[in-house]
């Protein structure tokens, strides 16, 4: 069974610009998780989707943005980059129901702001 | 709210030695607890998680931790480290109908021969 897939691995871009991340979950997960992964914060929740719904959102400016397609794979955009964006970017999916949230995740996508 | 403070940024041990890493939650109701590890380049794998039922948990890797209501805790144990075993932890908490997963900041392992 295909684990959480994101793409792409490894990006950069330049303050200012704007940038889209993929994740395929794993199928019939129907809830993704994105979590922004640096060394001064750890991992810090951004937003989670269930059936293209935002639930949870975690304390990030209005720059981050996501959303979920009705096969369940999810994007997330950051617009006008800053340095301190620079970071790997975590995706995660389970199954979204009652009972414990398990995560899997994906190998993430690390972000470079120039 | 939930949260979750893990004790020890960096941990070492020698190769053979017991290896404990610490975790104590908050969480205003009955939490599920979890333990991640993180290899170098990759995503995190799910260790072990506690719902309900049996405090004590194994996980792969022969890895094992206790869930001590009173004392607010999840330790992670193994009793004896391999070199394989070098890597980062992070102790996780969330709550039934509430599927937000709050991460500590990581405990780095690391194996000494």
């Amino acid at each position: 069974k295909a684990g959480v897939t994101q793409t792409p691995r490894y990006l950069i871009k330049t303050r200012g610009q704007q940038v889209t991340l993929s994740c395929s979950p794993i199928s019939g997960h129907r809830s993704v998780s994105w979590y922004q992964q640096t060394p001064g914060q750890g991992l810090q929740f951004l937003f989670e989707y269930f059936s293209e719904t935002q639930r949870n959102k975690g304390n990030f400016p209005g720059r981050f943005s996501g959303r979920q397609f009705s096969n369940s794979r999810s994007e997330m955009n950051v617009s006008t980059l800053e340095l301190g964006d620079s970071a790997l970017y975590l995706c995660a999916s389970s199954r979204g129901g009652s009972g414990a949230n398990v995560l899997t995740f994906g190998a993430g996508s690390r972000l470079t702001v120039l | 709210a939930q949260s979750v403070t893990q004790l020890g940024s960096h941990v070492s041990v020698s190769e053979g030695a017991l290896v404990l890493l610490r975790c104590n939650y908050s969480s205003s109701v009955p939490p599920y607890l979890f333990w991640y590890v993180q290899y170098p380049n990759q995503g995190l794998q799910l260790l072990l998680k506690y719902t309900t039922g049996a405090t004590l948990v194994k996980g792969i890797n022969g890895f094992e931790a206790e869930f001590k209501k009173s004392e607010t805790s999840f330790h992670l144990t193994k009793p004896s480290a391999h070199m394989s075993d070098a890597a980062e932890y992070f102790c996780a908490v969330s709550e039934e109908g509430y599927q937000k997963v709050t991460f500590g900041t990581g405990t780095k392992l690391q194996v000494i021969p």
